[in-house]
């Protein structure tokens, strides 16, 4: 069964305290990973999209990376307005736009 | 442009009744498609368009039915309201329906959702 775990599903830290978050997929040919920032009350954000393991992609503090299991999220120096949910979603290998969305970190950052 | 626009922002319903969640987009985007977010199991989708005329059922398609008549209005009805559709529904859209080796994914662009109560 195709499925996104994501891991930890609520995460507290200190403002400029680094750290990871983590999407681990069993999808039957992945063609793609995303990631989504949702905040309370809005749709998901695209943040990033990544095709192959070993590649990575940046925007200010946000650096996302993928193998051929699981992708990370690595929040360097965070600040508060970092604060939201963070979604992961598999593009399925059919010929359509099918993604298949993991439950989401809760990310919190306290001044 | 006003990207995504849903209506209502929020609805209660009781069992039973039908109602259609509005779904509108200014982007000239090919593929429109409805998920529903609940809490510990992620966004499922519902059904999506490839272009106007053209709807096929996602992953939890039951009671819900679309259409799509425009390039720019992707309208979601349910037919007999249950307590289990109580949900936050989601409406995307993006450029090309494609998902082409070698070629850029066309992203998503989620709208603000409805949030649906049924009793």
């Amino acid at each position: 069964e195709d499925q996104v775990t994501q891991s930890p599903e609520a995460l507290r830290l200190q403002e400029g305290e680094s750290s990871s978050l983590n999407c681990s997929y069993t999808v039957s040919g992945l063609r793609g990973l995303f990631w989504y920032r949702q905040d309370p009350g809005k749709g998901p954000e695209f943040l990033f999209t990544l095709y192959s393991a070993g590649e990575e992609k940046e925007k200010e503090r946000l650096k996302a990376t993928l193998t051929k299991k699981e992708s990370f999220l690595h929040i360097t120096a965070p600040k508060p307005e970092d604060s939201a949910t963070y979604l992961c979603a598999a593009l399925m290998n059919t010929g359509f736009q099918k993604l298949v969305f993991g439950t989401g970190t809760r990310l919190l950052v306290s001044p | 442009n006003a990207g995504v626009t849903q209506t209502p922002k929020f609805q209660v319903l009781k069992t039973g009744q039908s109602m259609t969640l509005q779904c509108a987009q200014d982007m000239n985007h090919e593929y429109m498609s409805w998920y529903r977010q609940d809490p510990g199991m992620g966004l499922r989708l519902i059904h999506y368009s490839v272009g106007a005329g053209i709807t096929d059922q996602g992953e939890v398609p039951n009671g819900y039915n679309v259409s799509r008549s425009t390039t720019e209005d992707f309208p979601l009805r349910l037919l007999s309201a249950a307590p289990s559709q109580t949900s936050v529904y989601f409406c995307a859209s993006s450029y090309s329906a494609a998902a082409i080796p070698g070629l850029p994914f066309n992203e998503q662009f989620f709208g603000p959702g409805t949030r649906l109560t049924v009793l």
